[in-house]
């Protein structure tokens, strides 16, 4: 069965420097792997995801995310952080050979941007 | 904006009684999905329909219930409500392209 471990709660950066969001999965077939925010009273929005091809993905908002099989870990990353990045963020694991079976949601890191 | 619709955007209500949410996919799409989010829970799969069948099921209660119709829309219904189910209950629909696009969300309270 899959599972999703974010190792951080809580993430608290300063406007313009390096945001890093960790997300560590365990996936019995070739994963597809998702990275979703969450803003305050709204619903998801998918920043960027994983499917087999080049192992760096690139999202929108400036975010990229690595896909390491060796290390099992997608961890979520953007240069420089701005104010609006504040929000929650999910990251999702689906086993892309068990077609039909549930996402799996991590616990989320809620980003904390400040002046 | 996602495409999914959801209404209602807030609903009360009291324990015991029963509610039902209502969920309109993008179009085209064949899969719903249904959420609960909560303080205490964080974010859990409830339930995936899949062009009118039930495909996969995950955290339901006995208490709820869901179907996805003809025109491909869905609803969950909620009964013998009680105070720990009050949350945010986010459906989503995808396609065969496996990402999964989220609704507003419905926000729940039970009193």
């Amino acid at each position: 069965a899959q599972s999703v471990t974010q190792l951080d709660s809580h993430v608290s950066v300063s406007e313009g420097t390096p945001v890093l969001l960790r997300c560590n999965y365990s996936s019995s077939y070739s994963p597809s792997l998702f990275w979703y925010v969450q803003h305050p009273n709204k619903g998801l929005q998918l920043l960027l995801k994983y499917t087999s091809a080049a192992t760096l993905v690139k999202g929108i908002n400036g975010f990229e995310a690595e896909f390491k099989k060796s290390e099992t870990s997608f961890h979520l990353t953007k240069p420089s952080a701005h104010m609006s990045d504040a929000a929650e963020y999910f990251c999702v694991v689906r086993d892309r050979d068990n077609y039909g079976q549930n996402f799996v949601f991590g616990p989320g890191t809620r980003l904390s941007v400040l002046p | 904006d996602s495409g999914v619709t959801q209404t209602p955007k807030h609903l009360i209500t009291a324990t015991g009684q029963r509610v039902t949410l209502r969920c309109s996919p993008r179009s085209g799409d064949l899969s719903v999905y249904w959420y609960q989010q909560s303080l205490d829970q964080g974010l859990q799969f409830l339930i995936q329909y899949y062009n009118g069948e039930e495909r996969a099921k995950g955290n339901i209660l006995e208490r709820f219930s869901a179907q996805q119709f003809p025109d491909l829309h869905s609803e969950l219904n909620l009964s013998s409500l009680e105070l720990g189910d009050s949350a945010l209950y986010f459906c989503a629909s995808s396609s065969n392209t496996d990402t999964q696009y989220f609704g507003p969300g419905t926000r729940l309270t039970v009193l």
